[in-house]
């Protein structure tokens, strides 16, 4: 069975201090990993997509890596603004079809 | 505006009632999504749709749960006789393929809140 975990579940950070998310999965084939970003009461919004082990990718303050069995989400020097939920879910090969398989996010909490 | 759209974004029912809720996608996907959302969780997928076939559906949705999308544009789901487990923001989402892999992109969300 697909497993996604994130840790840690809530992360305080002080503004300018960059830190680390984690999301470690067991597939049995991996066709994507998706990072989306959620605020409270909103939907998730995409942030990035990666296919293979090595890739990176990056967007303002944030980069995305991809390992075999984890994806970290860098965050440097982040804002108050940067203060989320970060989910990270995994596209398998397989009877799986089309679905996404979501951790249970990282509460991020930036303070100014 | 190009997203994906849902209505209502709020609804409050009484236990017993039946709910339909509305997602339109974005106008060029052909692939609809549906997931549950309840608090402190990620979303767990419910169904999908590729145009009008409904191709996959997930153990969660019992059969009190239903779900259209009726010449493969915008699509329903239903709950009938709600429970108080019921309550969860209702995620949509939409995508077509593109390459490897699709990338889903998710409406605001419908909040029920079963009383």
């Amino acid at each position: 069975e697909d497993q996604v975990t994130q840790s840690p579940e809530a992360l305080r950070l002080q503004e300018g201090e960059s830190s680390s998310l984690n999301c470690s999965y067991t597939v049995s084939g991996l066709r994507g990993l998706f990072w989306y970003r959620q605020d409270p009461g909103k939907g998730p919004e995409f942030l990035f997509t990666l296919y293979s082990a090595g890739e990176e990718k990056e967007k303002e303050r944030l980069k995305a890596t991809l390992t075999k069995k984890e994806s970290f989400l860098h965050i440097t020097a982040p804002k108050p603004e940067d203060s989320a939920t970060y989910l990270c879910a995994v596209h398998p090969f397989g009877d799986a079809g089309n679905m996404l398989t979501f951790g249970g996010g990282t509460r991020l909490m930036v303070k100014p | 505006d190009t997203g994906v759209s849902q209505n209502p974004r709020h609804k409050i029912t009484k236990r017993g009632q039946n709910v339909t809720f509305r997602c339109d996608p974005i106008s060029e996907h052909n692939r609809l999504y549906w997931y549950r959302q309840t608090l402190g969780q990620g979303p767990e997928f419910l169904t999908y749709f590729q145009n009008e076939a409904q191709l996959e559906k997930s153990r969660l949705l019992s059969d009190r749960f239903s779900a259209e999308r009726p010449k493969g544009s915008f699509s329903t789901l239903e709950i009938q006789r709600t429970e108080q487990g019921d309550s969860a923001m209702y995620l949509c989402a939409s995508s077509t393929l593109a390459g490897r892999t699709d990338t889903q992109y998710f409406g605001p969300g419908t909040r029920l809140t079963v009383l």
